[in-house]
């Protein structure tokens, strides 16, 4: 079964601190992975995507995201938060067959706080 | 260009109306979703048009009619709903369905 978890609900950080936003996936199949950012009342936008290739991968506004196929992970990181960061973000997982194409499976989201 | 656009931003509408949600791309995209998204929780999908046929349905009520007139638009027409139904409703599209998908900024639909 495929399946994701985001491991907080609620991060909160002080401005100019690291952000880490943790990220696990179940699947049986090879995924692709997102990050999606949601401000209050807004849609979602991508901020990165792994598909097969670098297992680093950078996204906008300076945050990245590490593919760990050994730990079943995808968490993502900020070196610095800004006050613009506070939002809900999404792990989101896709899979390139059978009845799961065109389906995204989301993780219940972490609202991150960004204290001044 | 990475836009997806909706409209009506705000929809309030009573159990007997009948009203049309439009969604919009001209990113070339073949694939486009429907999603309801309830406070807090992550987006929960409807439909999936692909090539303009219409691919999944995720035993969504009958109120809820998805329409596909072309490649660059995708409407949602709704008729006699619930207050339950009452939810940002998010449009996306891919290039096509094994691709990542652009969001529009959604409609905020009230059922009074």
């Amino acid at each position: 079964a495929q399946s994701v978890t985001q491991l907080d609900s609620h991060v909160s950080v002080s401005e100019g601190t690291p952000v880490l936003l943790r990220c696990n996936y179940s699947s049986s199949y090879s995924p692709s992975l997102f990050w999606y950012v949601q401000h209050p009342n807004k849609g979602l936008q991508l901020l990165l995507k792994y598909t097969s290739a670098a297992t680093l991968v950078k996204g906008i506004n300076g945050f990245e995201a590490e593919f760990k196929k050994s730990e079943t992970s995808f968490h993502l990181t900020k070196p610095s938060a800004h006050m613009s960061d506070a939002a809900e973000y999404f792990c989101v997982v896709s899979f390139d067959r059978g009845s799961t194409l065109g389906r995204l499976y989301f993780g219940r989201g972490t609202q991150l706080t960004v204290w001044p | 260009d990475t836009e997806v656009t909706q409209t009506p931003k705000h929809l309030v509408m009573g159990m007997t109306n009948k009203k049309s949600l439009k969604c919009e791309q001209h990113m070339g995209h073949r694939a486009m979703y429907w999603y309801k998204q309830k406070a807090k929780k992550p987006p929960e999908l409807m439909f999936v048009y692909s090539y303009e046929k219409l691919s999944i349905n995720e035993s969504v009520p009958s109120r809820f009619s998805p329409e596909c007139p072309n490649s660059s638009l995708l409407n949602l027409h709704l008729h006699a709903l619930q207050p339950e139904d009452s939810a940002l409703y998010l449009c996306a599209s891919s290039l096509q369905v094994r691709y990542e998908q652009y969001f529009g900024p959604g409609t905020r639909l009230t059922v009074t």
